[in-house]
């Protein structure tokens, strides 16, 4: 896992809920990002950190927030969960143009 | 408006054959292009990656190749092994606002 830690590693919510899933390194990556992995859709991006408070926008961004305060961590809160965002999260870390590091995944359900 | 599209979707090959899986990009300031394995309920891994300066990189069985005017690259797979058996993800990095985008992903199946 390279020092990449993402929780919970489960989780069934109820739609309209917020919900916050975390990511922690232990590298001092500067890049973060976090990825939605469907079906057909591949590894799509909601949102990287470029570093402590400085993020942007990925791909698929809608109905989802992040932030980063230290430079360890990335939470991604899905604001009211909705059955679309049923899917498998995946949190990574890297440098600039080099190997990024993935997390084992959180498996997200919205019922 | 996928930024990096990858073919097939889907690919099955026998044992000790080549593998190849196929991805476009359309945003020229990219400028890494990695290759990325998953096995099931893992999270992706670097498996090679390339910068256009080149127009080939190898690593043991796997190679990468690039078309920079055709804004195309594409993983080669050699003797083929069961053990390959993955998913296997293409992706291009844009150096300037580290931003790391994918494709859709192939699933391989290397039948024995």
């Amino acid at each position: 896992d390279a020092g990449i830690t993402q929780s919970p590693r489960h989780k069934v919510t109820e739609t309209g809920t917020p919900v916050t899933l975390r990511c922690h390194q232990t590298e001092n990556h500067r890049y973060m990002y976090w990825y939605r992995q469907d079906p057909g859709h591949g590894l799509r991006l909601i949102h990287y950190s470029y570093g402590v408070k400085d993020t942007d926008k990925g791909e698929v961004s809608d109905g989802y927030s992040v932030s980063r305060s230290k430079t360890e961590d990335f939470l991604l809160t899905l604001e009211s969960a909705t059955s679309s965002q049923t899917s498998v999260y995946f949190c990574a870390a890297g440098g600039q143009n080099t190997e990024a590091f993935f997390g084992q995944g959180t498996r997200l359900t919205v019922v | 408006q996928q930024q990096v599209k990858q073919s097939p979707q889907s690919l099955i090959v026998q044992k000790g054959g080549i593998s190849i899986i196929n991805c476009a990009y359309e945003n020229t300031a990219f400028d890494y292009f990695p290759w990325y394995q998953q096995f099931p309920g893992k999270g992706p891994a670097l498996l090679i990656a390339i910068r256009p300066d080149v127009s080939e990189k190898k690593e043991g069985r796997f190679t990468i190749s690039f078309n920079k005017s055709a804004k195309q690259f594409s993983l080669h797979i050699m003797d083929s092994q069961p053990g390959d058996s993955a998913t296997y993800f293409c992706a291009a990095s844009n150096g300037n606002t580290g931003k790391l985008i994918f494709g859709q992903g192939t699933t391989l199946q290397v039948k024995p």
